[in-house]
């Protein structure tokens, strides 16, 4: 049982480059969520899904996009990466009675 | 609209001696309530969580919170910290039945030898 985990672990890319983020999950939850996390800013919501299909926007979604094809998977996608999206990226999911939420180890994307 | 505020971005404290750390909410509904835990490098674990019932929580390595509806506060304690606690703690607040959950900005504990 692997719980969250995150792909890749670290990026840099360059402004105006293009890149998808994954989050898997083993444990069937039906709710999935993307967050940023920058000092002093603590977690914000970026994306969510709340079943396969489904995803609504959250806090800070402009510049990313999302796709939940498969239920144990949450894309997030930056169409052209900009500076100000470095930041360290986390995926969540929890199911749908219990409100603890699981997160995956981090991304951390640095955009040149 | 419900939002979290934890004022102490960050707390030195000596080991073995006490540790509060701060959390005030807004919401215009019943509200579940979290501490989640950062240790460097890693995601966030929960700690402990308030739904419903008694209004003192307790995790298992010996921190505690209480929530307090009229102050609209659930702050974190602990007697004795150990070198093993420096880590970041969020606060975080859901309301019943809502999807999201709202973060603070989290606390820097660090316990000093």
């Amino acid at each position: 049982n692997a719980g969250v985990t995150q792909t890749p672990k670290f990026r840099v890319l360059k402004t105006g480059q293009s890149m998808t983020l994954l989050c898997a999950q083993d444990m069937n939850h039906e709710y999935m969520y993307w967050y940023r996390q920058d000092p002093g800013m603590g977690l914000r919501l970026i994306h969510y899904s709340v079943g396969e299909g489904t995803t609504a926007k959250g806090e800070v979604p402009d510049g990313y996009n999302v796709s939940r094809l498969k239920k144990q998977n949450f894309l997030l996608g930056l169409e052209s990466a900009a500076p100000s999206q470095t930041s360290v990226y986390f995926c969540a999911s929890r199911t749908k009675k219990q409100e603890t939420q699981y997160f995956g180890p981090g991304t951390r994307l640095l955009v040149l | 609209a419900q939002s979290v505020t934890q004022l102490d971005s960050q707390v030195p404290v000596f080991e073995e001696a006490p540790v509060e750390l701060r959390c005030n909410y807004s919401s215009s509904v019943s509200v579940y309530l979290f501490w989640y835990v950062q240790y460097p490098n890693q995601g966030l674990q929960l700690l402990l969580k308030y739904l419903s019932g008694s209004t003192l929580v307790e995790s298992i390595n010996g921190f505690e919170a209480e929530f307090n509806k009229s102050q609209t506060s659930f702050h974190l304690r602990k007697p004795s910290v150990h070198i093993s606690d420096t880590a970041e703690y969020f606060c975080a607040v859901s309301d019943w039945g809502y999807q999201k959950v709202t973060f603070g900005t989290g606390t820097k504990l660090q316990v000093i030898p």
